[in-house]
């Protein structure tokens, strides 16, 4: 199966500042990595992807980078709000597009 | 649009027992996918169907069974559950085609005592 890890399990922000989380892949074969954002009790929500031709990938307030060389993405969150607490994962794909793997998550934590 | 929904919510079993998590969609999703979640990790693939007749194993599949007889139900079968298959189960719908935007149920809580 996929590796796909943080390496860390928590992370706690002041409101306003920015955040980044990290994770590391293991399969070379992936090609499209995608963060997805998980409030308590509820199924995770995407938030931005990035396919392996892309080094870096912005939206509304996050930006994700892609350093395929030590196989490893991030999520930069810019202004945190206390509505971005919540566990942070990131999942990647195989070639084969059709199977999604998922890293064991961050939990992001703001403090107002 | 109802979405991705999932039933029961929440299930206590005892070891042995067997059932049957209900997952239906109405977004016209190609794919569909269940991941089991333990506490405190992230989510493991037990099984997807790239469309109705078709289903293949995931990462975790022993001690489940799937079916997609149409393209909107994909349920999760259990047989003989055990205490290992406690779990937040999430069945996730996606358009060929389209991102890797998984659209995620509400999950089912299951306990097995």
């Amino acid at each position: 199966g996929e590796s796909v890890g943080l390496h860390l399990p928590t992370l706690s922000v002041q409101e306003g500042d920015n955040s980044i989380i990290n994770c590391a892949y293991s399969n070379s074969a992936s090609d499209y990595f995608i963060w997805y954002k998980q409030e308590s009790g509820k199924g995770p929500q995407f938030i931005i992807d990035i396919r392996s031709n892309m080094d870096k990938r912005q939206g509304q307030r996050v930006t994700v980078l892609l350093n395929k060389t030590v196989k490893h993405l991030s999520l930069q969150i810019a202004a945190t709000q206390p509505g971005d607490s919540a566990v942070y994962f990131c999942a990647d794909s195989p070639n084969t597009g059709n199977q999604f793997y998922f890293g064991t998550g961050t939990s992001l934590t703001v403090i107002p | 649009n109802a979405g991705v929904t999932q039933t029961p919510k929440f299930r206590i079993l005892k070891i042995g027992q067997s059932m049957t998590l209900q997952c239906t969609q109405d977004m016209n999703h190609n794919y569909m996918y269940w991941y089991r979640q333990d506490p405190g990790m992230g989510l493991k693939l037990i099984y997807y169907s790239v469309g109705a007749g078709i289903t293949d194993k995931g990462e975790v599949p022993n001690g489940y069974n799937v079916s997609r007889s149409t393209t909107e139900d994909f349920p999760l079968r259990l047989e003989l559950a055990a205490p290992s298959q406690t779990s937040v189960y999430f069945c996730a719908g996606l358009k060929a085609g389209y991102t890797g935007e998984l659209f995620f149920g509400e999950g089912s809580r299951l306990t097995v005592l």
